[in-house]
């Protein structure tokens, strides 16, 4: 069955450095991938899709990167400051259906002044 | 642009009580999720509209969850008789459009707090 994995244990860094923070993903092939950022207490927000053509897509500070083989998608975050504190989500389409999408369950990440 | 509005915010029942959850998407936004999202884990998708009909309801257990969405704009969500695990976050999202249009992003409201006491 399909899987989502993302790191389980909370990401402390120091503020400054970059961020990294991966989502692994097994027996299928999505068609995308989305990046998501959810602060406590509140629903999720949207932050960047990739398709699985693309390598790498940024967004400001933010830069993911999808690699279909590895079956892995990496998040970074450059220049980090404590705001970017939150937990953050990748979800892709199950191979069942294009339309909806499946979470992973999110790793929390935070910056340290 | 007014975000997706959903309420209440917190609910405490007890266990065997019903309750209900009351979703507004953005204007103009054909598709509706209902997420639950259990304490450390990711949003899990309940039930999706399109417009007004059903998509995909195959995590939706029905012999407790109900939701329907009338007119194709406001949606409700309801549970009865609830369990104690059944205390989680609902989520409501919704999107400009669904089916086919595989890329769109979601917006999720604040969420709903349940808890089965």
């Amino acid at each position: 069955s399909q899987k989502i994995e993302q790191n389980s244990e909370a990401l402390n860094i120091q503020e400054g450095k970059t961020a990294t923070l991966t989502c692994n993903y097994t027996n299928y092939s999505p068609a995308y991938l989305q990046w998501y950022r959810q602060d406590p207490g509140r629903g999720p927000v949207f932050l960047l899709l990739i398709r699985e053509n693309e390598k790498e897509k940024r967004k400001e500070r933010l830069k993911v990167t999808f690699d279909t083989t590895l079956k892995q998608s990496l998040f970074h975050i450059t220049a980090s400051q404590p705001a970017d504190s939150a937990t953050y989500l990748c979800a892709l389409p199950p191979y069942s259906s294009a339309s909806k999408i499946i979470f992973g369950s999110g790793t929390r990440l935070s910056i340290r002044p | 642009e007014a975000g997706v509005a959903q309420s209440p915010r917190y609910k405490i029942i007890e266990k065997r009580q019903s309750v209900a959850f009351w979703c507004n998407p953005i204007s103009g936004h054909a598709t509706l999720y209902w997420y639950q999202q259990i304490l450390g884990q990711g949003p899990k998708l309940l039930i999706q509209f399109q417009n007004n009909g059903v998509v995909d309801d195959s995590q939706l257990p029905k012999d407790r969850f109900s939701a329907e969405r009338l007119k194709g704009v406001d949606s409700t969500l309801k549970i009865q008789p609830a369990k104690l695990e059944d205390s989680a976050v609902y989520l409501c999202a919704s999107s400009l459009v669904g089916g086919l249009a595989v890329y769109n992003e979601q917006f999720f409201g604040p969420g709903t707090r349940l808890t089965v006491l």
